[in-house]
């Protein structure tokens, strides 16, 4: 089975503070993702990466960065936390090959539930 | 813009049957994905679509209609732990391989 493993499940920060949450997959995928998950919005895009070394911005990046030194680590930082960044954080991962190649489905971590104070 | 809209809410009676539809406005289209989360968990994959028409995988199936920008997700045999979000996501044509997601159904279901 495909496995996503996100560093935190919960934390709680101080507004202002530098923020690093963790991502791993171990199914060699290329393709890694982070969203936000608020009520009544939804899951929402905030970056991606196709490739080790490459980001790209998703549709809602600001306040956000995101770090791929390796293929199967996938980071998002804050720089700068603040109180409208508390939310769910959702990593998902991608594959071309199975068990995606068919599909195409993302494989999502449980989640970090981020308090910004 | 993507557009994708499912009702917020929707209630049930264990052992009936429930429609949860979907509509959704992208640029082009390249599949149609509904998922299962349950308070507190990751989505879990439950169906793909990119053809017209219904695919059955147990008790859900999810049909597509690409000429009217919908779907729906039905699950038959209700059970309790049906009880859980359910998101409709789309893969839209312009090549991104992201899913773009509606705001998710809650399901919940009645003795």
């Amino acid at each position: 089975d495909v496995k996503v493993t996100q560093s935190s499940r919960y934390l709680v920060k101080r507004t202002g503070e530098k923020v690093f949450l963790e991502c791993v997959q171990d199914m060699d995928h290329e393709n890694m993702f982070w969203y936000r998950q608020d009520p009544g919005l939804g899951l929402r895009l905030i970056y991606f990466s196709y490739d080790v070394k490459m980001k790209e911005k998703g549709d809602i990046p600001e306040g956000y960065s995101v770090s791929r030194e390796k293929k199967e680590r996938f980071s998002l930082i804050l720089e700068s936390a603040s109180t409208n960044q508390t939310s769910m954080y959702l990593c998902a991962s991608l594959g071309v090959g199975p068990p995606s190649g068919n599909t195409g489905e993302l494989f999502f971590g449980e989640g970090s539930r981020l308090t910004v104070l | 813009g993507q557009n994708i809209d499912q009702p917020t809410e929707m209630t049930a009676t264990e052992g009936a049957i429930v429609q949860i539809n979907c509509t959704y406005q992208t640029s082009g289209f390249n599949g149609l994905f509904w998922y299962q989360q349950h308070a507190g968990e990751a989505p879990t994959f439950l169906s793909y679509n990119v053809l017209d028409g219904l695919e059955e995988k147990g008790r859900f199936s999810s049909f597509l209609s690409r000429s009217k920008g919908y779907s729906y997700l039905l699950l038959k045999e209700l059970q309790m732990k049906d009880s859980a979000s359910y998101l409709c996501a789309v893969r839209d044509g312009t090549g991104r391989r992201a899913l773009t997601f509606g705001s998710g159904t809650r399901l919940q279901v009645q003795p």
